[in-house]
């Protein structure tokens, strides 16, 4: 079993819809990212938190870290937000707490 | 440009060949990580540098694989008598200080034939 457990795997909406992927893992952590890679290979943080909810935009990343549970939630998609969302997380126990371990993404298409 | 840069964006190269990757990572950030993505699959870590230390490579290298990051500044890794299975996207991400947030390069894709 991944440390680091993603859901959906593949996501389509309608421009407008809300939508919302989750994350799972099994590790104690430091910090939860979220990142956004686009087709080509690059990858941009949009998140990094390690308690509670923060936004940017129309982009809310939520976590509980007593369920190591955490969410990101679009709302209003729209087309350009197509792209690979990718949550990792930084673990807090051990030697590799400068590391992070990622889940396998899950591939969001808004249609317009 | 501030950002994570690599080079080369793409390289195509026949089995056997050896192979050299950069990165030059934001200016003044200290720790610096190499990662591999296949189709399909979320990054998996490599290496890690804080400053010019090479702290921890991962057991999914080979031998064949080595990273260097002289002067604590750019970083190269090396692929030397490549594979077929070395055919991924090899990610760059530098950060500054203690744990925090990661800047990423745009990924040099590699194409072992």
């Amino acid at each position: 079993k991944n440390e680091v457990e993603q859901s959906p795997q593949n996501l389509t909406a309608q421009e407008g819809e809300f939508i919302t992927i989750n994350c799972s893992y099994s590790v104690g952590i430091s910090a939860l990212h979220w990142l956004q890679q686009h087709p080509g290979g690059g990858i941009v943080s949009l998140f990094m938190l390690s308690s509670g909810k923060k936004k940017h935009g129309r982009l809310i990343a939520t976590i509980n870290i007593q369920e190591k549970h955490s969410s990101l939630h679009i709302t209003a998609s729209h087309p350009r937000d197509s792209a690979v969302y990718i949550c990792a997380v930084r673990a807090n126990s051990g030697g590799s707490n400068y590391k992070l371990t990622f889940g396998k993404g899950t591939l969001l298409t808004v249609n317009p | 440009d501030t950002g994570v840069s690599q080079d080369p964006r793409h390289k195509i190269t026949k089995r056997g060949q050896n192979v050299t990757f950069r990165c030059d990572p934001i200016s003044e950030h200290n720790r610096l990580y190499w990662y591999r993505q296949t189709l399909g699959q979320g990054p998996e870590f490599l290496t890690y540098f804080q400053n010019e230390a090479q702290l921890e490579k991962s057991r999914l290298l080979s031998d064949r694989f080595s990273a260097e990051r002289p002067k604590g500044s750019f970083s190269t890794l090396e692929i030397q008598r490549t594979e077929q299975g070395d055919s991924a996207m090899y990610l760059c991400a530098s950060g500054r200080g203690g744990p925090g947030e990661l800047f990423f390069g745009e990924g040099s894709r590699l194409t072992v034939l």
